[in-house]
């Protein structure tokens, strides 16, 4: 079983709609992460977790929000979807205590606004 | 702020020919860096990774990268490409001895050419 799962894997929904992707992980990771991938712009840190306790924005936080459900639970929102939000979104998490500060990414959603 | 720099958004080799993906960093204390390779409807998975020890780094499938700090770079290469090469690479930073999350690079499509 992978290590970092997200739900749904596709989805396609109308503008204005209320979304929420779940990402939820076995690593038993602290911090967690929300990018969107977008061709041609890399990956853009949405929101991050590093404890149950503490959420952070990212970069482009604006149109989403997020909720830690648990230490293992990571979920991300769009309240009210718009085309521009359609993207390829990952979840991650890492463990600087273990000492390795890389992320361990999920298999991500591929999200459509129409 | 931490920024990465990848050179090229494509980069064409053939089977067999060295591959070189450039990426430069900017951060004002020292980085750590990271090379994430994905391939077609995947997530990203990590290559190689340098965190202040020894400055040339082997990964995975081949692949190394050598930190200069002189020209802030951490370029990709692989002596001998290999048609499963062919994918997304983004270079990645993380500041402050890793506890703030990865900034990454717009990424590099690698084609390999038979």
């Amino acid at each position: 079983d992978a290590d970092v799962t997200q739900t749904p894997r596709n989805r396609i929904t109308k503008t204005g709609k209320r979304i929420m992707l779940e990402c939820s992980q076995t690593k038993g990771h602290d911090r967690m992460y929300w990018y969107r991938q977008d061709p041609g712009l890399g990956l853009r840190l949405i929101y991050y977790s590093f404890d149950v306790k503490d959420i952070n924005k990212g970069e482009i936080s604006d149109g989403y929000s997020v909720s830690r459900q648990a230490q293992a639970k990571f979920s991300l929102s769009l309240e009210s979807a718009i085309p521009n939000q359609t993207a390829l979104y990952f979840c991650a998490t890492s463990d600087p205590q273990a000492g390795g500060y890389e992320q361990y990414f999920g298999p991500g959603t591929r999200l459509t606004v129409t | 702020a931490q920024s990465v720099t990848q050179l090229g958004s494509h980069v064409s080799v053939s089977e067999g020919a060295l591959v070189l993906l450039r990426c430069n960093y900017s951060s004002s204390v020292p980085p750590y860096l990271f090379w994430y390779v994905q391939y077609p409807n995947q997530g990203l998975q990590l290559l190689l990774k340098y965190t202040s020890a020894a400055t040339l780094v082997k990964g995975i499938n081949g692949f190394e990268a050598e930190f200069k700090k002189s020209e802030t770079s951490f370029h990709l290469t692989k002596p001998s490409a290999h048609m499963s090469d062919a994918a997304e690479y983004f270079c990645a930073v993380s500041r402050n001895s890793g506890n703030t999350p990865l900034v990454f690079g717009k990424g590099t499509r690698l084609s390999v050419i038979a």
